[in-house]
């Protein structure tokens, strides 16, 4: 159980592309979804947090309208960079909470996003 | 304020050899914590949780870790490493007592096993 898709797993595009990324929870409600910036040999840089139904939180630094995440449903938020460009090739990974402290985020298997 | 440490970035051990990646954690109010470990390009995968049940918790793939309040430790353990156990792990805490959203990660520790 407790399983989340992340979509797609590898994107390649041109500079001042959005690209739109995809996190499920496939069989549980995930009243919270996190997404994640990787850079290598590095720790997760949470980059926000969304609760469904409201607008999401960001960390200092991350630009929101740079990095426009929505949460509509119980099972579905996404991430979409706006007008990319090679600064923002990274692997983006996203995370998904049921309510209650004790819950763990389960986590989808993550997006490489390189800009050309 | 809560917050977690892992000391060594880079274990290395033999194949066989006990597994030990230590973490230890600051937390104002009773914590629930984690261990995640990380394959190259995936996601994390959750290998086990503390939710204040037992203080030895076992976990997927043969690890455990056990919760020392007086140490404010929560280190993570195998008896036997095997090839397959090279990756990077990570431990994170998460506070009780409320229904945030707060989750820390530490900085992560990459294993090696040495055939």
């Amino acid at each position: 159980g407790a399983v989340v898709s992340q979509h797609p797993s590898w994107v390649i595009c041109k500079s001042g592309t959005s690209v739109k990324i995809e996190c499920r929870s496939l069989d549980f409600q995930a009243t919270t979804m996190f997404w994640y910036r990787q850079f290598p040999k590095q720790s997760l840089m949470l980059m926000a947090t969304s609760n469904e139904g409201s607008k999401a939180t960001y960390e200092q630094g991350v630009e929101k309208d740079k990095f426009l995440i929505n949460h509509a449903s119980l099972t579905l938020s996404t991430l979409t960079v706006t007008s990319a460009h090679p600064e923002d090739s990274s692997f983006y990974i996203c995370s998904a909470r049921a309510a209650g402290g004790h819950q763990p985020q389960h986590f989808g298997d993550g997006t490489r996003l390189s800009i050309l | 304020a809560q917050s977690v440490t892992q000391l060594g970035s880079h274990v290395s051990v033999s194949e066989g050899a006990l597994v030990l990646l230590r973490c230890n954690y600051s937390s104002s109010v009773p914590p629930y914590l984690f261990w995640y470990v990380q394959y190259p390009n995936q996601g994390l995968q959750l290998l086990l949780k503390y939710t204040s049940a037992a203080t030895l918790v076992k976990g997927i793939n043969g690890f455990e870790a056990e919760f020392k309040k007086s140490e404010t430790s929560f280190h993570l353990t195998k008896p036997s490493a095997h090839m397959s156990d090279a990756a990077e792990y990570f431990c994170a805490v998460s506070p009780s007592l409320n229904t945030g959203n707060q989750f820390y990660f530490g900085t992560g520790t990459s294993l090696t096993v040495i055939p």
